[in-house]
């Protein structure tokens, strides 16, 4: 099956910090989600972006499929930030079976 | 607020006890998932169901009975639990085209298998 490698698996940042986390995939895909995983343990979409590049607010992703990984810019970290962030695919000829990484466990300090 | 609604959010059963999970969306979407999810792990897919008719299981055991029984709810019925079987069990709702959507999660159900 797919393979989904996310990095860094844990991230300590400063308050105000920037930083980017990565995924990359063993195969084609054509849906890929981030999510953040809050301390209480819900899933909260942060992007859908099968390719190209989408903003929302301090929040990027980019996905080159082509080159089989996507990126997501976290801008001006806040406390708030902190929790767990996954990649998750699915293949085209996967039906409904959508795949996650193992994570980043990011902590963001005051 | 979440458009995929879990209850109960806690449980706690013997491993005698028979209980349902439950969950329910009204996203008008046509596929919805259960997933599994340990400490520290990610959610592992165990079962989905589209259009109410089950198109994926993941070899989960037979203790676990899923159950879709309309477009917007999906159960998960336990019986005869093993502690290892405590965890955070989240349902996932997706249109359902020929391709997966987007999945919608709601907030879990943590259980604890006494």
């Amino acid at each position: 099956g797919i393979q989904v490698e996310q990095s860094p698996p844990d991230l300590i940042l400063q308050e105000g910090a920037n930083s980017t986390l990565r995924c990359n995939f063993s195969d084609s895909v054509n849906n890929l989600q981030w999510f953040h995983q809050n301390p209480w343990g819900q899933l909260i979409n942060l992007f859908y972006i099968p390719s190209g590049t989408k903003q929302n607010g301090r929040l990027s992703a980019t996905t080159v499929a082509t080159e089989r990984y996507s990126l997501l810019y976290i801008s001006s970290s806040q406390t708030t930030d902190s929790g767990v962030y996954f990649c998750a695919v699915a293949r085209p000829t996967g039906g409904f079976k959508t795949i996650f990484g193992a994570g980043t466990r990011l902590f963001v300090k005051a | 607020d979440t458009e995929v609604t879990q209850t109960p959010k806690h449980l706690v059963m013997g491993m005698t006890n028979k209980k349902s999970l439950k969950c329910e969306q009204h996203m008008g979407h046509r596929a919805m998932y259960w997933y599994k999810q340990k400490a520290k792990k990610p959610p592992e897919l165990m079962f989905v169901y589209s259009y109410e008719k089950l198109s994926i299981n993941e070899s989960v055991p037979s203790r676990f009975s899923p159950e879709c029984p309309n477009s917007s709810l999906l159960n998960l019925h336990l019986h005869a639990l093993q502690p290892e079987d405590s965890a955070l069990y989240l349902c996932a709702s997706s249109q359902a085209g020929r391709n997966t959507g987007e999945l919608f999660f709601g907030e879990g159900s943590r259980l604890t298998v006494l």
